[in-house]
């Protein structure tokens, strides 16, 4: 599987964009960025996945560079309750397993 | 749906004792996949079924550690004989073909004292 690269942690005020940046300079062809996120104490939750091409739900959006090395998160309105670690995983498309990093720490303040 | 239903939610006991944690996946969904997270060590993976039968056990620490799956509603990790060590988080996940994500139990907490 594709390492991938966070920073450990970020801040962010309330009510403005948070970006979340991965590196994954190793990725393959026919692996896919996904985007999982924990709230303190509670089980990982996905937010977004992407191949190549930029996503976006109603949680976030994901931009992917066009070399595919790296990508980000952006939350556009962030709120006290994303604060929670991010986790970037690469992995291939119908492969099940999920191996997590460390994350970033994003904590969201008044 | 209840989504992923872990049991019990905390579980506090004595080295040497044997520990069975629980997990009902979302129905319909095939696959179920157990971690465990520390401090020291984050989430890891420690094993994950497909239709019932282990596919990756690559992760499960040592042979202290045993995962069944006897039917697609019902998986239990044990732990026999449990040590200080293995005080974690442990969560049960499902997934199936059809979904792009893996939905997450709220955990259980063991404490090995």
């Amino acid at each position: 599987d594709a390492k991938t690269t966070q920073p450990t942690s970020m801040d962010c005020a309330e009510g403005r964009a948070a970006n979340l940046p991965c590196n994954h300079s190793t990725i393959s062809g026919n692996e896919y960025v996904y985007w999982y996120r924990q709230i303190h104490s509670q089980g990982p939750q996905y937010i977004i996945h992407g191949l190549k091409n930029n996503e976006t739900n109603e949680m976030a959006s994901l931009i992917i560079t066009e070399d595919r090395k790296s990508s980000t998160l952006i939350l556009p309105h962030a709120t006290l309750r994303d604060t929670a670690v991010y986790y970037c995983i690469v992995r291939p498309g119908g492969y099940n397993k999920l191996i997590f990093g460390a994350g970033t720490r994003l904590a969201v303040h008044p | 749906d209840a989504g992923v239903i872990q049991s019990p939610r905390h579980e506090v006991t004595e080295m040497g004792q044997e520990v069975t944690l629980r997990c009902k996946p979302i129905s319909g969904h095939n696959s179920l996949f157990w971690y465990r997270q520390t401090m020291m060590r984050g989430l890891e993976l420690l094993i994950y079924f497909n239709n019932n039968v282990p596919i990756d056990d690559s992760g499960m620490p040592e042979d202290r550690f045993s995962a069944k799956m006897p039917n697609a509603s019902f998986s239990t990790l044990k732990i026999q004989p449990s040590e200080p060590r293995d005080s974690a988080v442990y969560f049960c996940a499902s997934t199936s073909e059809l979904e792009n994500e893996q939905f997450f139990g709220p955990g259980t907490r063991l404490t090995v004292l």
